[in-house]
């Protein structure tokens, strides 16, 4: 099973200001997803990132507040700009792999405890 | 994507079997039914997946009614560290999970 790793694993930032996030596999995946968990509730997912493409991104998210890059097959940032105390949240990533009989699972890296003041 | 209704919290005593229920009644012939759960501070992790077959691995069993629109995650031995939320949710494949409110279980000691 892939194995993830975020960067940072917790940070506190001012309001106004920008963070990027940094997620690392250690297998080539075609499929990375970004969510976000708001103290207290479920996972949403933000957007889903292919190497080689633009990011698709869910309703309720754009591209102007979380830019995300995907260089390669191993690893994805997300970037969280122009943060409010809104945006404290958990933001994890996850990547995709097929298994046996064609059917695909998920798997996800610790997340990224981000405290906006 | 079928919507999931779960109850939002449940206790288990350790050493029981723990069973969490779901509803689906709009799931789609397409759709699998997806188990993963979240230990506090982790991100989620995958638990076991069916069709319209029960199913069991070395971490659960799923029981899923023949008409499909319930079903039940099965812990047949709860410990400790399975305290966590549990989420059922519907898809056709992994992509694009979408994660209900889930049932809070607490192991009791």
């Amino acid at each position: 099973s892939a194995v993830i790793s975020q960067k940072p694993s917790r940070d506190i930032c001012q309001r106004g200001t920008s963070l990027t996030i940094q997620c690392q596999v250690d297998s080539q995946v075609t499929m990375m997803f970004w969510y976000r968990q708001q103290p207290g509730q479920s996972l949403t997912l933000i957007a889903t990132a292919n190497q080689g493409s633009e990011a698709t991104y869910e309703s309720g998210f754009v591209i102007d507040k979380f830019p995300i890059s995907r260089p390669n097959l191993t690893f994805s940032t997300l970037t969280v700009s122009n943060m409010s105390p809104e945006d404290s949240s958990i933001y994890l990533c996850s990547v995709e792999e097929q298994r046996r009989s064609a059917w695909n699972e998920q798997f996800f890296g610790p997340g990224t405890r981000l405290t906006v003041l | 994507d079928a919507k999931t209704t779960q109850p939002p919290s449940m206790d288990c005593a350790e050493g029981r079997a723990a069973n969490l229920p779901c509803n689906h009644s709009t799931i789609s012939g397409n759709e699998y039914v997806y188990w993963y759960r979240q230990i506090h501070s982790q991100g989620p992790q995958y638990i076991i997946h069916g069709l319209k077959n029960n199913e069991t691995n070395e971490m659960a069993s799923l029981i899923i009614t023949e008409d499909r629109k319930s079903s039940t995650l099965i812990l047949p031995h709860a410990t400790l560290r399975d305290t966590a939320v549990y989420y059922c949710i519907m898809q056709t494949g992994a992509n694009n999970l979408f994660f209900g409110t889930g049932t809070r279980l607490t192991v009791i000691p």
